[in-house]
């Protein structure tokens, strides 16, 4: 059975980065690309970018460019997302998921709510 | 850049049929995906490739997707279906990935 369990939940103060972690289980890690949603209080879903979970290369939404980086970690079966510059609007639920092609998203972690408050 | 739209909200009696509907331009050319998400809790599967239904899914959900519009069935409603409802497609020209504004579904 396909699972993905997210780090906790974080604190941070405006201008801070967080580095939230993904480990996947039940499946061969290298198949499938990891891609990363969030949703902020009372608001809907919105993509962030993706990572091969093979290769390493990524792919973000042109807003949080510069900003994100996502990484993974082959041997632990891992994948990571960073945000720096954090502002108050970065207070979110991240999701970790995994894609079935280009397509669509099979399985959710549990999300990590980070806070950004000062 | 492209953008699903979705009704806020939409309410039925239980027992009843729901239909969500997710607008796109020429969005019957897309593959669409929706996504139930209760509470708390984070968004499952429930349709991909506009009309198929993962493993465990009642057979009371349903989609179809022709023009521009895309839409979600689900009959006989129950209280348990109560959720915000996403659909979301690939963007392949931007090479990103879209998400419609999700739907409260509320069952009287």
């Amino acid at each position: 059975q396909v699972h993905l369990v997210q780090s906790g939940p974080e604190v941070k103060k405006p201008g801070a980065s967080v580095k939230v972690s993904c480990k996947a289980s039940g499946y061969s890690f290298t198949d499938f690309y990891i891609h990363w949603v969030r949703q902020a209080p009372g608001h809907g879903l919105e993509w962030l970018g993706r990572v091969n979970s093979n290769s390493g290369d990524t792919k973000y939404e042109k807003k949080f460019q510069g900003r994100v980086t996502m990484t993974r970690d082959t041997p632990i079966s891992t994948a990571y997302m960073e945000l720096s510059s954090l502002q108050s609007d970065d207070t979110a639920v991240y999701y970790c998921t995994r894609a079935h092609g280009d397509n669509w998203f099979d399985s959710w972690g549990q999300g990590s709510l980070v806070t950004v408050s000062s | 850049s492209y953008v699903l739209t979705q009704p806020p909200s939409v309410s039925v009696a239980p027992g009843k049929t729901a239909k969500i509907s997710c607008g796109g331009s020429n969005i019957g050319n897309k593959p669409v995906h929706w996504y139930q998400q209760r509470p708390g809790q984070a968004p499952v599967l429930v349709i991909f490739y506009d009309t198929d239904r993962p493993s465990g899914i009642p057979e009371r959900f349903s989609g179809s997707n022709s023009g521009n519009t895309a839409t979600l069935t689900i009959s006989r409603v129950e209280a348990g279906d109560e959720a915000d409802y996403y659909c979301q497609v690939w963007d392949t020209p931007g090479d990103h990935w879209v998400f419609g504004g999700g739907t409260r579904l509320t069952v009287l």
